[in-house]
């Protein structure tokens, strides 16, 4: 099975970075996914992760590091439509993906 | 282009009811799940299906079943429905699940209430 805690809250002043960290303790693994999700509303894909290292993507970049188990999903020059759930999701050697609980991030003025 | 829908977008069940969620999906993808999303626990599969014609169980499937007759459709059904069944339910599809970054595309959700 999957284990992948990440926090619960975090809050953060418009224009600023956050930085939303994922630790996952799993049976097998064939990449990391993080997803937005705003309240009421379906996720989005935002990135993928498979081998170690950085991946940008405008404002935002994530992280893998396979051996220590984490990833963390950086959002840079936060804009207030950035207030939404951030998942964690693993994909294990079936395919299938395992999520976080989600992170809420709320940006204020 | 419509890519996944849902149908109900809510409901109100009364305990030991049947009840079926439909999805649609037109992207043509080999892939679909239902997830259940409850407050604190995040997203759990239910059910899963790589391609037309079969399906496999996920992490939470008692009191589901599901059937994949055509690439389009995936529906989800609950037998005698349960109070801890109350959730928000997603359905996703992917287009070739397990390679590179194969992205899940959610609906919108059925908020299901079993009273």
């Amino acid at each position: 099975g999957q284990n992948i805690d990440q926090p619960t809250e975090m809050t953060a002043t418009e224009g600023a970075i956050v930085q939303i960290n994922c630790t996952y303790q799993t049976s097998g693994f064939n990449g990391l996914f993080w997803y937005q999700q705003h309240a009421g509303e379906a996720p989005t894909f935002l990135s993928y992760n498979v081998l170690d290292g950085l991946e940008e993507k405008g404002r935002f970049s994530s992280f893998l590091s396979r051996s220590k188990g984490y990833s963390y999903l950086l959002l840079k020059e936060l804009q207030m439509k950035d207030s939404a759930s951030y998942l964690c999701a693993v994909r294990d050697n079936d395919y299938k993906l395992s999520f976080g609980a989600g992170t809420t991030v709320t940006v204020r003025a | 282009t419509a890519g996944i829908t849902q149908a109900p977008t809510s409901q109100i069940l009364a305990a030991g009811r049947s009840m079926t969620l439909r999805c649609t999906q037109d992207m043509r993808h080999n892939a679909m799940y239902w997830y259940r999303q409850d407050l604190g626990l995040g997203l759990r599969l239910i059910h899963y299906s790589n391609t037309a014609g079969t399906t496999g169980k996920g992490e939470v499937p008692d009191g589901y079943s599901v059937s994949r007759a055509n690439t389009d459709d995936f529906p989800l059904t609950l037998a005698s429905a349960v109070p801890s069944q109350t959730s928000v339910y997603f359905c996703a599809s992917s287009d070739s699940p397990g390679q590179g970054a194969d992205t899940q595309y959610f609906g919108p959700g059925t908020r299901l209430t079993v009273l």
